[in-house]
């Protein structure tokens, strides 16, 4: 079966430091998203892509994460300036986006401590 | 806004019964549901889905069942093997038009030996 590829599987970074995290979605998926889930808690949508534009986010989405797809094939998510809270787990996840009855597939994870 | 929601944050069984694991939504728009598995440090990954035009799908030891009216949904797993240890999500979108998927918040199955 086709994969999501999250790389790294670890990042650990400083307080105020940028990280971006590296998704290789399936190829011909339309749809990518990030979530993220923080330790014991539910899985969390933070931002849908479609067409090379950002389609939803949420509030957890603010001004310090931006999505970009820059060369077809990755799909990175970036944070400007880490906080303490940001430490979580993240998820990249794609979906072909032919109809509404589809399974999203998600990647392994990217485990992200702030530290 | 909570519009998916399980309700059970844990659920024990012996090894052989019937696991069951709930779901309530509150968003009638929602019109596919899925669920999904989800180990310790790995991706949640597909279990089974359902279209609101049923009311019941099965695969193997998995079944799903929706009760529209009453905007719930409900996994049975039979018969339960510790391998089925692990938390399980259930997920709903709509036809919005924005392809969100929403998750539940979980609930932790744990399969006794």
């Amino acid at each position: 079966e086709p994969e999501v590829t999250q790389t790294p599987s670890h990042q650990v970074t400083q307080m105020g430091q940028e990280v971006i995290l590296r998704c290789v979605p399936i190829s011909n998926h339309l749809y990518f998203y990030w979530y993220r889930q923080i330790l014991g808690q539910k899985v969390e949508f933070l931002v849908s892509f479609y067409n090379n534009e950002i389609s939803e986010k949420s509030e957890i989405f603010d001004d310090q994460f931006s999505v970009e797809r820059p060369d077809g094939s990755n799909f990175t998510l970036k944070i400007r300036s880490t906080k303490l809270e940001d430490s979580a787990m993240y998820f990249c996840a794609s979906v072909g986006g032919g109809t509404f009855n589809e399974k999203l597939f998600f990647g392994s994870g990217t485990q992200l401590s702030v530290l | 806004d909570q519009q998916v929601k399980q309700n059970s944050p844990s659920l024990s069984v012996q090894e052989g019964r019937i696991s069951i694991l709930n779901c309530d939504y509150t968003n009638s728009m929602f019109d596919y549901f899925l669920w999904y598995k989800k180990y310790p440090a790995e991706g949640p990954t597909f279990l089974i889905s359902i279209s609101s035009i049923k009311d019941k799908n099965e695969d193997g030891r998995f079944t799903v069942f929706l009760n529209k009216s009453a905007k719930h949904l409900s996994l049975h797993i039979v018969p339960s093997q510790p391998g089925d240890s692990a938390v399980y999500f259930c997920a709903a979108i709509g036809l919005s038009g924005t392809y969100k998927y929403i998750f539940g918040t979980g609930t932790r199955l744990k399969v006794l030996a």
